[in-house]
């Protein structure tokens, strides 16, 4: 049970490049979203997904894309990368639950993004 | 949408003393609060979690209080040791959208000193 995955690690890019962050997990989990961290502003959430098949757009969206073709892959998409998406980003995923309460929420180890 | 306002952004103790945390949350639907610790260069790993059902929480010598009515919550740890030196992260999760959303709060940077 590896739990969050995501890769890779660290990227460089440069300004106009695209590339895809990958996420993967194996709890079986529901929903699965994809937050960015940069300092002073804590965890902002970009687009999440509610099972397969289904996304929406989170606080920062623009920018990104997602799908979710199956329930254990998030990919996230950078179309036309700019300096401003320089940050460390973080994929999440939770069981939905059996009552309206939420459910904890597990991070992957993050991916330092660096755009130059 | 979900606004959550945490305070201080940095708080330095010694060690075996107290140190509290405060957040307060704009959306009163707002039913499920967590609190993450974040280690340098690691990822955010929840430390305990409230219900918007209960006023209280204990787990060991970490405890998590919520005001509903005020709308806020706050973290307590009691007798700090310096491995609880980290950021700490406050959370709601509102009930528009649909999912598991979860709002954070910018951090508390946790310095426990000897």
């Amino acid at each position: 049970n590896a739990g969050v995955t995501q890769t890779p690690k660290f990227q460089v890019l440069k300004t106009g490049q695209s590339m895809t962050l990958q996420c993967a997990q194996d709890m079986n989990h529901e929903y699965m979203s994809w937050y960015r961290q940069d300092p002073g502003m804590g965890l902002r959430l970009i687009h999440y997904s509610v099972g397969a098949g289904i996304t929406d757009q989170g606080e920062v969206p623009n920018g990104y894309n997602v799908s979710r073709s199956t329930t254990e892959d998030f990919p996230l998409r950078l179309l036309s990368a700019a300096p401003s998406q320089t940050s460390v980003y973080f994929c999440a995923s939770s069981a939905t639950g059996t009552d309206n309460f939420g459910n904890t929420i597990y991070f992957g180890e993050g991916s330092w993004l660096t755009v130059v | 949408g979900e606004n959550v306002e945490q305070h201080p952004s940095t708080l330095s103790v010694q060690e075996g003393d107290s140190a509290v945390i405060k957040c307060t949350y704009s959306d009163s639907a707002s039913n499920y609060f967590p609190w993450y610790k974040q280690e340098l260069g690691k990822r955010p790993q929840l430390i305990i979690d409230i219900r918007s059902n209960v006023g209280e929480k204990k787990d060991q010598r970490i405890a998590v209080t919520l005001n509903k009515t005020a709308k806020h919550f706050s973290l307590h740890i009691t007798e700090t040791q310096p491995e609880d030196s980290a950021v700490y992260f406050c959370a709601a999760r509102g009930l528009t959208g649909g999912g598991n959303k979860l709002t954070f709060g910018t951090g508390t940077q946790l310095k426990v000193e000897l």
